[in-house]
């Protein structure tokens, strides 16, 4: 069964460093999603994107944060200049098309640690 | 904010019984979906209810939606210890281009064996 895949899944970094999280949607799906959840809290909604632009970006999403599809595979999520309140699970997710009895299929994160 | 909240916040229960989360939202939604996450891992997709139905099974879950209430709960009947786990409904928005995802703050289920 197709699957999103995360890399890594743990991730250290010092505070000020910018860190790059991958994903790998499923195939032939259209939409993609980061999310995060930050340790014993909901998970939030960071930014969606399709037809290689964002469309749409909660208030988390700052001018820090950057996403990008390189290469028609990847989804990457950038932190310019990670603080300490960045440490959370970021999840990818990704759907295959707009109808909404669609399910978002998610990946199984990358824990990300500012130090 | 259309985010889904559940309650109880946290559920104890004995290996065997039947376990109930509830969930309410705020605003109109295309379709509610429920996901579990053990302590640490990924997010498991359970189930999804369209806005237009009523109630939904899948093996030992049962799921009902109240859209007039906007409600929704979970029902694991005969639970087992390796249920253990957060539970989290998700909503996503009518009349929204992306669909994504507005999660609730989770209901921590444990199951003692």
């Amino acid at each position: 069964e197709p699957e999103v895949t995360q890399t890594p899944s743990h991730q250290v970094t010092q505070m000020g460093q910018e860190v790059i999280l991958r994903c790998v949607p499923i195939s032939n799906h259209l939409y993609f999603y980061w999310y995060r959840q930050i340790l014993g809290q909901k998970v939030e909604f960071l930014v969606s994107f399709y037809n290689n632009e964002i469309s749409e970006k909660s208030e988390i999403f700052d001018d820090q944060f950057s996403v990008e599809r390189p290469d028609g595979s990847n989804f990457t999520l950038k932190i310019r200049s990670t603080k300490l309140e960045d440490s959370a699970m970021y999840f990818c997710a990704s759907k295959a098309d707009h109808q909404d009895y669609n399910e978002q299929f998610f990946g199984p994160g990358t824990r990300l640690t500012v130090l | 904010s259309q985010q889904g909240e559940e309650d109880p916040q946290a559920l104890s229960i004995q290996e065997g019984e039947n376990a109930t989360m509830n969930c309410s939202y705020k605003t109109s939604i295309n379709n509610l979906q429920w996901y579990r996450q053990n302590s640490g891992r990924g997010l498991v997709h359970l189930i999804l209810i369209r806005s237009n139905e009523r109630e939904k099974h899948s093996g030992r879950l049962r799921v009902t939606l109240d859209t007039s209430k906007k409600s929704s709960s979970l029902l694991i009947t005969a639970s087992r210890a390796a249920d253990t786990a957060s539970y989290f409904c998700a909503t996503d928005a009518r009349f929204a281009n992306n669909n994504d995802m507005r999660f609730g703050a989770g209901t921590r289920l444990t199951v003692k064996p």
